[in-house]
């Protein structure tokens, strides 16, 4: 069965620093991947998606996530983070073929000036 | 992309009465949407998968009989919770896959339920 980790449940950093939020899956066949931002009492906005090609994906807002096959691994970052991307971060997982989206238990990142 | 809307935004209501909740494909025809139910600083929790013209498919743990499902169009699913109990306040969420679209989720802007 397909399941989502994702490692820390908060990150503080400083604006203009870089940050890495990790997420990684169990599935035992190939996957997508994707990461949602959900800002305060509104619904998920998707950043990025990994489906197949190229590894390294890039997404809205400066956000950037590699996935890593061979770590089941599917690392979101970005190089310099504004007050504004303070929000909950969610890596989510579906098998091909299936509709059912699973989510880890979010990331919470706090930028602060 | 896509648009999902959801109606209300929030809602508080009496327990005991009853609260239906609306999720529309605004842009596409969805013949699955998914309801999701988030309990505060927690992550979605997948609820049950409705299936546009058949019963939706509920999740293990989940009561159906309490939290109905109705998908009788292609643009639009709801999600009644029934006898609402203070413990039923959660924040749901109902998404949607355009099937023109790729693999994306999209979702509602989500409605918050209190019961008092």
């Amino acid at each position: 069965a397909q399941s989502v980790t994702q490692l820390d449940s908060q990150v503080p950093v400083f604006e203009e620093a870089p940050v890495e939020l990790r997420c990684n899956y169990s599935s035992s066949v190939s996957v997508y991947l994707f990461w949602y931002v959900q800002y305060p009492n509104q619904g998920l906005q998707l950043l990025l998606k990994y489906l197949s090609g190229s590894t390294l994906v890039k997404g809205i807002n400066g956000f950037e996530a590699e996935f890593n096959k061979s770590q089941t691994s599917f690392h979101l970052r970005k190089p310099s983070v504004h007050i504004s991307d303070t929000a909950e971060y969610f890596c989510a997982c579906r098998e091909g073929g299936y509709n059912k989206l699973i989510f880890g238990a979010g990331t919470r990142l706090a930028v602060h000036p | 992309g896509a648009v999902v809307s959801q109606h209300p935004s929030w809602v508080i209501c009496k327990s005991g009465t009853s609260v239906k909740i609306e999720c529309r494909s605004l842009d596409f025809q969805a013949t699955t949407m998914f309801w999701y139910r988030q309990f505060p600083k927690q992550s979605l929790m997948l609820m049950a998968t409705s299936n546009e013209g058949s019963k939706a498919t509920y999740e293990q743990g989940v009561e159906k009989d309490k939290f109905l499902i109705n998908h009788a169009s292609l643009t639009l699913s709801t999600l009644t919770v029934t006898s609402a109990h203070p413990e039923d306040s959660s924040f749901y969420i109902c998404s949607a896959r355009d099937p023109a679209g790729g693999e994306e989720a999209f979702f509602g802007q989500g409605t918050r339920l209190t019961v008092v």
